[in-house]
């Protein structure tokens, strides 16, 4: 069964600090790969999405993913937190398989962003 | 705005009662689904409904009955729920099961207290 490991579970840093949050999963077979956000008292939305392509991809906010196929790992960067980055982010993993796509959540980071 | 409404925000219930869960997306998705967020734990999916049939069942307990009456709507319905029932329900729609079709849009979610 796939699964998806989310080293850091708490992150604390500056504004304007550089970020990184490790995301790993196991499935061995094609996988499209996403990351979620939950901001305070808001639904959780999509930050960023991988499928096919370019293995660094960029979403909103100034956020950006690189796949690493080999590190079986999707790990999501900003150069430069804000304060309003304060949340919670998921990573999930979709397995292709032939008996059915199957989307695994990591278990988050929370983020706090300190002025 | 979400796109994916959720009624009630809150749920407080007790353990005999028989209460139920509304979701509705605005999107024209095809596909709907049904997580738990519980803290310190990874979401988990409990069903998959894809042009109104259920196509996965989480092995949830029976105590959970979903119903999918079209596209646009999903409910759950508790009853005898347990005390560890308590938690975030999540649902969310995507156009579809396959691919770039599956990027999934949340609602807000129903804060479930089981007493």
């Amino acid at each position: 069964a796939q699964s998806v490991s989310q080293h850091n579970h708490h992150v604390i840093l500056s504004e304007a600090a550089s970020l990184e949050l490790g995301c790993n999963y196991s499935y061995g077979g094609t996988v499209n790969l996403f990351w979620y956000v939950q901001y305070p008292g808001q639904h959780l939305q999509l930050l960023l999405k991988y499928f096919s392509g370019d293995p660094l991809v960029k979403g909103i906010k100034g956020f950006e993913a690189e796949f690493i196929k080999s590190k079986f790992s999707f790990n999501l960067r900003k150069p430069s937190v804000q304060w309003s980055d304060t949340a919670e982010y998921f990573c999930a993993p979709l397995a292709l398989t032939g008996g059915g796509n199957k989307l695994t959540f990591g278990t988050g980071t929370q983020l706090k962003v300190e002025l | 705005e979400t796109g994916v409404t959720q009624t009630p925000r809150h749920l407080v219930m007790g353990m005999t009662n028989k209460k139920s869960l509304k979701c509705e997306q605005h999107l024209g998705h095809n596909a709907m689904y049904w997580y738990k967020q519980s803290a310190k734990k990874p979401l988990e999916l409990m069903f998959v409904y894809n042009f109104k049939e259920q196509t996965e069942n989480n092995s949830v307990p029976s105590r959970f009955s979903p119903e999918c009456p079209n596209s646009s709507h999903l409910f759950l319905h508790l009853h005898t729920l347990q005390p560890e029932d308590s938690a975030l329900y999540l649902c969310a729609s995507s156009q579809g099961l396959a691919g770039t079709s599956y990027e999934q849009y949340f609602g807000p979610g129903t804060r479930l207290t089981v007493t």
